[in-house]
């Protein structure tokens, strides 16, 4: 079990560049899940799939957010023209049906 | 308002002292409830499930009271490893997706 996995670590960029991170969900869960944590506070919902399916979306997640899980298994979360507000945490999880949500060691987005 | 209010805290409690800590949450609707453990710069991890009932594991208890709103988590017998942020979360479904989360507790316990 290798768990869950998101790509890249860190990334840096300057205000009004679009980045795109990767998430590799546990091998056969079938749901997977983003969130956005600041610091300081606990994750927020942003939005989950199942299979290749988006589900939900919060009304976090501005018109500058996609997210996308073409083949029910990896999925990417791009944010174009980034902001200051949004350097944070990005957490994805995965996870069976109705089963718990397992966490990746999540990607940290600084704005310059 | 937050839909799940915490103490931020810190707790500072020597090792094998008995620490409880709290939560509200604002939707009644909610339907599944649960206490994840978060250390610092790592993820969040499930700790507990926590029934209406109540449900204990090992040295945890959790509690949980519909009517109030109203979630705990009791820990006994502190161990140094338990120093972490205690994440309070409540979800709108029974398959516990779209969780929402507390800001969190955090615990030190201090030898």
């Amino acid at each position: 079990d290798t768990g869950v996995s998101q790509d890249p670590r860190h990334k840096i960029t300057k205000r009004g560049q679009n980045v795109t991170f990767r998430c590799d969900p546990i091998s056969e869960h079938n749901r997977l899940y983003w969130y956005r944590q600041t610091l300081g506070q606990g994750p927020e919902f942003l939005t989950y799939f199942q299979n290749e399916a988006q589900l939900e979306k919060s009304r976090l997640l501005s018109d500058r957010f996609s997210a996308e899980r073409p083949k029910g298994s990896f999925s990417t979360l791009e944010i174009q023209r980034t902001e200051q507000g949004d350097s944070a945490m990005y957490l994805c999880a995965s996870s069976l049906m109705n089963q718990p949500q397992h966490f990746g060691d999540g990607t940290r987005l600084s704005i310059l | 308002r937050k839909e799940v209010e915490q103490d931020p805290g810190p707790f500072n409690v020597p090792e094998g002292a008995t620490v409880a800590f709290n939560c509200t949450y604002s939707n009644s609707a909610s339907q599944s409830f649960f206490w994840y453990r978060q250390d610092c710069r790592k993820e969040p991890k499930l700790l507990m499930s926590v029934y209406s009932s109540g449900n204990e594991d090992g040295r945890f208890t959790a509690q949980l009271n519909r009517a109030s709103q109203y979630i705990s988590l009791l820990i006994r017998d502190s161990k140094l490893s338990d120093s972490a942020t205690y994440l309070c979360v409540v979800s709108p479904d029974n398959a516990g997706n779209m969780l929402t989360f507390g800001g969190g507790t955090r615990l030190m316990v201090k030898p």
